[in-house]
């Protein structure tokens, strides 16, 4: 069965610190992987998604088939990088819909 | 562009009774999710409609159904409220594009079922 799983509910770094939000899944195939962030007062919004291989706001996330990861990184914190972060699954297995996992709340500590 | 919109954005209702939820997608996209959100988990998906037909379904039970419109907007109906459907409902709209393409979301509607 597919999932996603974060195990950290809760995140704190302080700024300029590096971050590491993590993501496992499970999936039977080749998974669509995506960073999802929910800043305050805003709407969920696309962050980054593995195939394109970019680097968002200076997030970064790799995909690593052999541990079924996706985990989120970035060198350095900002303050602004504080919100809501859901890692998100797709792919034909799940008849495109979207698997997320339950979140991991970023704060970035001045 | 207003990316997409929900409404209403709140809404109070007491268990056993109908409600129906409105969403308009994002200009060019095609294909309307919908997901409900609990509080401290992340959004699950209820079910998505494309060319006017329900394409996939989540776990859900049959109190759920919808409605997509010629226009791509949709309609979420809930059914014989019970306590637990209170939750925040996500529309999410996409282009069908044969794969997972990324979900827009809307500011969601908050349902309270007292």
């Amino acid at each position: 069965a597919q999932r996603v799983t974060q195990p950290e509910k809760l995140l704190s770094v302080f700024k300029g610190a590096p971050v590491e939000l993590k993501c496992n899944y499970s999936y039977s195939g080749s998974p669509e992987l995506f960073w999802y962030v929910q800043y305050s007062r805003q709407r969920l919004q696309l962050l980054l998604r593995h195939i394109s291989r970019e680097s968002i706001k200076g997030f970064t996330a790799d995909l690593n088939k052999g541990e079924t990861s996706f985990h989120l990184k970035k060198p350095f914190a900002q303050e602004e990088d504080s919100a809501m972060y859901y890692c998100a699954l797709s792919g034909p297995n799940t008849g495109n819909q979207f698997y997320f996992g339950t979140g991991t709340s970023l704060t970035v500590i001045p | 562009d207003a990316g997409v919109t929900q409404s209403p954005t709140h809404l109070i209702k007491t268990r056993g009774q109908q409600v129906t939820l409105r969403c308009s997608p994002k200009s060019g996209h095609d294909t309307v999710s919908w997901y409900q959100q609990a509080l401290g988990q992340g959004p699950q998906f209820i079910f998505q409609y494309y060319e006017e037909e329900e394409r996939q379904r989540g776990n859900f039970p049959d109190r759920f159904s919808g409605h997509q419109f010629p226009n791509y907007s949709s309609e979420l109906n809930v059914n014989a409220l019970l306590l637990g459907d209170s939750a925040l409902y996500l529309c999410a709209s996409s282009l069908d594009a044969g794969r997972a393409s990324p979900l827009h979301f809307g500011n969601g509607t908050r349902l309270t079922v007292t």
